[in-house]
């Protein structure tokens, strides 16, 4: 059974930077790509960032490139995205996700509130 | 401003057949990438009801429908149920600069 499990959130002050961890298993985690979705608070779903299999190719939502990075560990089945310079409006349930066969997965997300 | 069109709400009456619409553009939808459809009940996850355009994943009662053409995508809900009253969204892929997954804006629907 394909399961993903997101770690990380919590309370961070603006400015501050937090690491969101995607724990992946039931599935061969380095043959897929890997992205990051997120959720403000009543609002609707937004994609953040992506990463190929292997981690040599990566992309970012205009509204978080050059302070959020994305990366993954394949010998530990771990997707991270590294989170800088956080401002209040990224406050939000932050989603990891992949496509598998067709098909898409996702966690149960993890909340990340940016305030002081 | 989501790259995919929802209404912002539907409703109906018990049993009754809803839609939902989700319109998108010729570089999504219409370049023939697969549409998703999920649903989200109140602080939970968004749970998928529909993959690959019309294709439910086991344990999604077949009264959940999906289906494409053109630059659209519709879902539909026969014999409506209380339960089923929640936000609904669309999901598809973008070969602009738009992000490789784009969204609809989400749709709220009332069971009356």
């Amino acid at each position: 059974e394909v399961q993903l499990v997101e770690s990380g959130g919590g309370l961070v002050q603006p400015g501050g930077s937090l690491r969101l961890s995607c724990a992946a298993s039931g599935f061969t985690f380095s043959s897929y790509w890997m992205h990051w979705v997120r959720q403000a608070p009543g609002k609707g779903l937004v994609w953040v960032s992506r990463i190929n299999s292997d981690g040599s190719s990566t992309s970012y939502a205009d509204s978080v490139k050059g302070r959020f990075t994305i990366s993954r560990d394949n010998a530990k089945n771990t997707l991270y995205l590294q989170m800088n310079s956080l401002r209040a409006e990224d406050t939000a349930v932050y989603y990891c996700a992949t496509r598998i066969a067709a098909r898409l997965y996702w966690g149960q997300g993890t909340l990340v509130t940016v305030s002081s | 401003q989501s790259v995919l069109t929802q209404p912002p709400s539907v409703s109906g009456a018990p049993g009754q057949r809803v839609t939902i619409s989700c319109t998108g553009s010729s570089s999504n939808i219409g370049a023939g990438y697969d549409v998703h459809w999920y649903q989200q009940l109140p602080g939970t996850a968004p749970k998928l009801l529909i993959y690959g355009n019309s294709n439910r994943p086991s344990g999604v009662p077949d009264r959940f429908s999906g289906s494409k053409s053109g630059t659209s995508a519709s879902l539909a809900i026969t014999g409506l149920q209380a339960e089923d009253e929640a936000d609904y969204y669309c999901q598809s892929y973008d070969s602009s600069l738009s992000g490789p997954w784009v969204f609809g804006g989400g749709t709220k629907l009332t069971v009356l």
